[in-house]
């Protein structure tokens, strides 16, 4: 079946934009997760989606939002961009719980948010 | 706090030799750990898992071990090949079911050597 899709994969924004990424699960997949990569900080947990409901946040500002969609389709938004936003957003998907055990996260390839 | 650490962050091997990634987890109540793989282009990639009551699993070439008394984690893969170099992520997590989440390592990067 096919894997996480996300789009775009590339994305050129200027500071004070906003951005809209888009995560498309698995099929069957009900839990969205999404992190932030830098090469400074790692792979860092945004938040993630469960039937709609946002069920678990990490440590980002409020400029950092996201949404789910009844087809399990997430997005998210990011609003007043700042030069540190640049990063590589992935998506990933499982069927229950982001981290939960025996539960297999797969992730998209990510999109590539560069901001000037 | 919680935190996942890596020793180094690269590592060298000959095509053929095994290789042997090591990941340092400090919060001991972590019981549900992970390795990921990524490629250059492409999102982490699922290897192997482990739960806290195991020291050991086994898959395809590569094996995963726990020490939960000094909290280490470690990935070996043995007839390491090109196509193993990327990076690796250890992750590791308390498995509370709807409140689980991960948190992963920085990362270290394995080059294979031809």
């Amino acid at each position: 079946k096919a894997g996480v899709t996300q789009t775009p994969r590339y994305l050129i924004k200027t500071r004070g934009q906003q951005v809209t990424l888009s995560c498309s699960p698995i099929s069957g997949h009900r839990s969205v997760s999404w992190y932030q990569q830098t090469p400074g900080q790692g792979l860092q947990f945004l938040f993630e989606y469960f039937s709609e409901t946002q069920r678990n946040k990490g440590n980002f500002p409020g400029r950092f939002s996201g949404r789910q969609f009844s087809n399990s389709r997430s997005e998210m938004n990011v609003s007043t961009l700042e030069l540190g936003d640049s990063a590589l957003y992935l998506c990933a998907s499982s069927h229950w719980f982001s981290g939960g055990a025996g539960d297999t996260q797969y992730f998209g390839p990510g999109t590539r948010l560069t901001v000037l | 706090g919680e935190s996942v650490g890596l020793h180094l962050p690269t590592l060298s091997v000959q095509e053929g030799d095994n290789s042997i990634i090591n990941c340092a987890y400090s919060n001991s109540a972590s019981d549900y750990f992970i390795w990921y793989k990524q490629e250059s282009g492409k999102g982490p990639q699922f290897i192997i898992d482990i739960r806290s009551n195991m020291d050991k699993r086994q898959g395809q070439r590569v094996t995963v071990l726990l020490n939960k008394t000094v909290k280490h984690l470690s990935l070996q893969i043995a007839a390491t090949q090109p196509g193993d170099s990327a990076v690796y992520f250890c992750a590791e997590t308390i498995n509370t079911g709807a409140n689980s989440k991960l948190t992963f390592g920085k990362g270290i990067t394995l080059s294979v050597r031809p």
